[in-house]
């Protein structure tokens, strides 16, 4: 079946350190999104990447999608105690089922 | 801002009994879903819903669990025999748009099966 890895596993930085999560899938992707999950809390949706080589920014965030549409990173720059979370990818193969990646857990020290 | 929510939050339960989840969509989504997160685990698709029939369903979705919309506002899934490996976190989820769209998770049921 398809999978989706992410890495890494766990991340651990002090505040104001930046942090970069990667998501790599077997196969081509039509799209990829990027949820958010806080201690206790459920997936919230931060943003969906279509085309290939696509940059997207959101304040301290930047998400790019791989030119072969393979994998995509997300980037935080200068992180806060706030992005403490668990950062998600999730994918679709022409159905709109997600099946959500591993994950990268990461915490922020104030 | 709508939301999906559900109920109850939490639900402990012994094994072989039937559990059923609830969930209420917002309101002008036509996409539902059911998800479910093994504690530190990621986070699995159970089964796609739409036009009141299912759309997709995972290996997961074995003939214990079914979904249903009752009434036109709650979306229900219901696992009729409860074995120790259902417990997990259940989120809903729905979407306005098929396809690769942005999904509304719920806050979650966390089940317990003793």
């Amino acid at each position: 079946g398809q999978q989706v890895m992410q890495i890494p596993q766990y991340q651990h930085v002090q505040e104001g350190e930046d942090f970069t999560t990667y998501c790599n899938s077997s196969t081509t992707l039509s799209n990829i999104q990027w949820y958010k999950q806080r201690p206790g809390g459920h997936p919230v949706f931060l943003i969906q990447l279509v085309k290939s080589g696509e940059v997207k920014k959101q304040k301290r965030l930047t998400f790019q999608f791989g030119e072969a549409k393979k994998n995509s990173s997300l980037h935080i720059t200068a992180t806060q105690t706030t992005d403490v979370g668990t950062y998600f990818c999730a994918v679709t193969y022409n159905t709109d089922k997600l099946i959500f990646g591993t994950g990268t857990r990461l915490q922020v020290f104030p | 801002e709508p939301e999906v929510t559900q109920t109850p939050s939490h639900q402990v339960t012994q094994m072989g009994q039937e559990v059923i989840l609830r969930c209420v969509p917002i309101s002008n989504h036509l996409y539902f879903y059911w998800y479910r997160q093994i504690l530190g685990q990621k986070v699995e698709f159970l089964v796609s819903f739409y036009n009141n029939e299912i759309s997709e369903k995972s290996e997961i979705f074995d003939d214990q669990f079914s979904v249903e919309r009752p009434d036109g506002s709650n979306f229900t899934l219901k696992i009729r025999s409860t074995k120790l490996e259902d417990s997990a976190m259940y989120f809903c989820a729905s979407g306005r748009l098929a396809g690769d769209n942005e999904q509304f998770f719920g806050p979650g049921t966390r089940l317990t099966v003793l």
